[in-house]
């Protein structure tokens, strides 16, 4: 069956230093990929998607992501993190129903 | 452009009790989606209407859950008897037509069973 697996569960970053959260994904085709960002107490943001081309996808608030299909994954970084990246990122893909992964938690300490 | 619109935005329900669930989406968009999304998980797709008809529901525990989009605008999703287990946060998204892979969040209910 098609899913997306985040490993991480929850990631503390220091304000100012790099961030990468992990998606992978199985399924047959290229699926279409998603990056959400939830902060508490909101609903679901849109950071990037990725359908074709170009493999690294640029998305809104800083965030980037890298699709590579030898290792079935797309993720999800930010060179430098602001206090307000603190959120839930959820990983999901698009077949024929958007499908999430179960979360990473994003902690920013100062 | 006004976002997609859901309330109550929290609900305290005992066991049994019944509970409903607005939301209205962006305007134009004829797509709806119910999704729960249990603590710790992301969210889970329940119901999908496209216009006032049902899409997918194939997720919908229909012994106790139900929605309706009667006009194609707005959408209720109730749940009647409410078990512990339904506490969650109840998501309702949309879509246009023109980019139907981008879908809108609403804010949510954070439903919770005692």
């Amino acid at each position: 069956a098609q899913s997306v697996t985040q490993p991480d569960i929850h990631i503390t970053v220091s304000e100012g230093a790099s961030l990468e959260l992990r998606c992978n994904y199985s399924y047959g085709a290229t699926p279409y990929l998603f990056w959400y960002v939830q902060s508490p107490g909101q609903g679901l943001q849109l950071l990037l998607k990725y359908f074709s081309g170009d493999t690294l996808v640029q998305g809104i608030k800083g965030f980037e992501a890298e699709f590579k299909r030898s290792q079935s994954s797309f993720n999800l970084r930010k060179p430098s993190v602001h206090w307000s990246d603190a959120a839930e990122y959820f990983c999901a893909y698009n077949d024929y129903k958007l499908s999430f992964g179960a979360g990473t938690t994003v902690t920013v300490r100062a | 452009e006004a976002g997609v619109a859901q309330s109550p935005r929290y609900k305290i329900i005992e066991k049994r009790q019944s509970v409903a669930f607005w939301c209205n989406p962006i305007s134009g968009h004829a797509t709806l989606y119910w999704y729960q999304q249990i603590l710790g998980q992301g969210p889970k797709l329940l119901i999908q209407f496209q216009n006032n008809g049902v899409v997918d529901d194939s997720q919908l525990p229909k012994d106790r859950f139900s929605a309706e989009r009667l006009k194609g605008v707005d959408s209720t999703l109730k749940i009647q008897p409410a078990k512990l287990e339904d506490s969650a946060v109840y998501l309702c998204a949309s879509t246009s037509a023109f980019d139907p892979y981008e879908q809108y969040f609403g804010p949510g209910t954070r439903l919770t069973v005692t």
